[in-house]
């Protein structure tokens, strides 16, 4: 079975500019989760869905970031325009039961701002 | 107080060796608890979920005290393999996991 798939793995910018992450859940799962992770912070969620509806944004960082489901099977995270500070790897995950129980993570979309 | 902590290490062990991580939480109303392993640049990955009264997983064994507020993670004749970083995560009150900035083990021939 197909794992949580995020594209792309690798994103390089330059400040100021729109950068679009992407997640396409495992199928059947109905929570989805965008989490950020650097060394300083280790791993913050920044918001999830549940059956393609926001349920908690209260860690999106701020305005820059937004993020959308249109569909069980797609979501995006996207920040604009984007500055050196949100260089660090963005993991989607998904789950089938809720927010606490296990969670599946993607590979991760690895972004650099310069 | 940190809602998880956990001693980042790095803790280096010979093959062999038995190793044992702590973690504690802050949230006393917490009533899910797990292990993520995660590799070198790679995605978290559940190990084991820990149960009230301790669970074992081959070479893994986990444990809770819930009057400490406290988690363990033992791993005994540690394998190269065994080299990653140890997430402890909790659930929250809001519906979903905190993750510990996590413990890192190496383990040297």
């Amino acid at each position: 079975d197909a794992g949580v798939i995020q594209s792309p793995r690798h994103e390089v910018t330059e400040m100021g500019q729109e950068v679009t992450l992407r997640c396409k859940p495992i199928s059947g799962h109905d929570y989805l989760f965008w989490y950020r992770q650097t060394m300083m912070r280790g791993l913050e969620l920044l918001i999830y869905f549940n059956n393609n509806v926001p349920i908690d944004d209260s860690g999106m960082p701020e305005d820059r970031f937004s993020a959308k489901m249109p569909n069980a099977s797609f979501s995006t995270l996207k920040i604009q325009p984007s500055e050196p500070r949100d260089s660090a790897v963005y993991f989607c995950a998904s789950s089938p039961y809720g927010g606490t129980y296990e969670q599946y993570f993607g590979p991760g979309t690895r972004l650099t701002v310069t | 107080r940190k809602e998880v902590e956990q001693d980042p290490g790095p803790f280096n062990v010979p093959e062999g060796a038995t190793v044992a991580f702590n973690c504690t939480y802050s949230n006393s109303a917490s009533q899910s608890f797990f292990w993520y392993r995660q590799d070198c640049r790679k995605e978290p990955k559940l190990l084991m979920s820990v149960y009230s009264s301790g669970n074992e997983d081959g070479r893994f064994t986990a444990q809770l005290n819930r009057a400490s507020q406290y988690i363990s993670l033992l791993i005994r004749d540690s394998k190269l393999s065994d080299s990653a970083t140890y997430l402890c995560v909790v659930n929250s009150g809001t519906g979903n996991l905190i993750f510990g900035k996590g413990t890192k083990l190496s383990v040297k021939p």
